[in-house]
This record gives C-alpha cells, structure tokens and sequence, in this order.
C-alpha cells in the first residue's frame, strides 16, 4: 500500500515563476511531513517541514502547506531558480514511529 | 563536516552472490537508518539501529538481508543470495538521537547495486 503520493512524475516552471508540488498521504495518524531534495548521484538533503499542529512553515524561498482535512500536502517555490531544478520526495512520519514514508518523487526543471 | 558515507558507490554481482554495503554515519549519531529505493520509486524503510541494536527490523524483506552495527558507528548490510529483484539505490541515513519529529535524518549518496 502506498502511504504516500506524489502523482506528479515531473514539473517544468520558468525561472522566477512559481513552482508549486503535491503530495497526498493516506494515514490520518501521520503527524510529521518534510520535503527532501535529491540531485543526481546524491542522497536526498532535509529541505523543510511541518508539524500537524500547522499548516503552513516558511522558510526563505520554501513554503510547505499542510491541510489535514485533505491529507495534502504541498511545497511552494518562490521565486523558482535553475538550482532548484532536482527530484523532490515528500515523506511522512508519526512521533512515535521509527520511519519515513516517502512519495516517489517529482523532477523539477527550471528553465532559465 | 564529514557527512555520511557509504562504500562502494556501485556494485555489479552475480545473481546468487553475497554482498555487503558499508555505512558510516556522522560522528555522535546514535541513530542509523537504512533505505532502499528502486526505480522510479521513493526511498524504502528497511532496518533502524539505536546504538547497537536493531530497534526496528520491520522493513527488511527476507531472510536474504541481514544488518549489523556492532560498535553503534558503522554498519554493514548484508545480502545474501543476490537475486535480479535486489537491484536497487541502498540509502543509509543517521540521526543525532532517535527517530522523532525533531531529529532530521541525513542521508549518504547511496550504494547502487547491480545485481545481473
């Protein structure tokens, strides 16, 4: 079963504009939700998160949204960059769980 | 600082091989993660050590795989009888205590393993 998706494989946004990616989880009981980022050859590097006691946490560039009634989540760029052209995973947890559940990804290109 | 690292970076076996992907986890990390994701997919839970001990198994798929961290710093996942299916990105992470809200995992570049 599939806790967590992203049904969106790949995005493409014009420099400067607004990059926004989903997510939608299954489990109501999640209570913790990030954002990773993965370049090419690389491990995926904590970009932002959430607690459900949120439902919104900014950080420079970065607004993550949750929205519990929906179990959705979302990841807002802006202003959108070249360097931030990678796969971003979401990925779920519970505060007392021992794991991430992650989505399977969506590929970002921004185009200058 | 040293971030973590996993050797090697790929490996190719044989189908029926035995195979061990080395992790080392950021220095004072007591816990350590390991994941692995396949094509197309998001990274997998597999084993979860708190120091010395596995704490959570619940990920591992078979009997095939097997982990140990017997110094709680470095840990080696082992598969044995390697078949195509196993081929996959082995992702290890480490985080300064246990799993939590508050406590991000970092992860290392991943071990890519080819199994023919």
């Amino acid at each position: 079963d599939q806790q967590v998706k992203q049904n969106s494989p790949s995005l493409s946004v014009q420099e400067g504009r607004i990059s926004i990616l989903n997510c939608d989880y299954t489990n109501s009981m999640f209570d913790y939700f990030l954002w990773y980022k993965k370049y090419p050859a690389e491990g995926p590097t904590f970009l932002i998160s959430i607690s459900s006691i949120k439902d919104k946490n900014e950080d420079g560039r970065f607004t993550v949204f949750l929205n519990k009634s929906a179990k959705h989540l979302s990841l807002h760029i802006v202003p959108s960059q070249p360097g931030d052209s990678a796969v971003y995973f979401c990925a779920v947890a519970t505060n007392t769980g021992n794991q991430f559940y992650f989505g399977t990804g969506t590929s970002l290109t921004v185009i200058p | 600082g040293a971030g973590v690292s996993q050797t090697p970076s790929n490996k190719v076996t044989e189908k029926g091989k035995y195979v061990e992907l080395r992790c080392d986890p950021i220095s004072g990390h007591t816990a350590l993660y390991w994941y692995r994701q396949s094509l197309g997919q998001g990274p997998e839970f597999l084993i979860y050590f708190q120091g010395t001990g596995a704490a959570d198994d619940s990920g591992l798929p078979n009997d095939r795989f097997f982990a140990v961290r017997p110094e709680g710093s470095v840990s080696t996942l082992k598969i044995q009888r390697t078949e195509r299916g196993d081929s996959a990105v082995y992702l290890c992470a480490s985080s300064l205590t246990g799993p939590s809200s508050y406590n991000e995992q970092f992860f290392g570049p991943g071990t890519r393993l080819t199994v023919l």
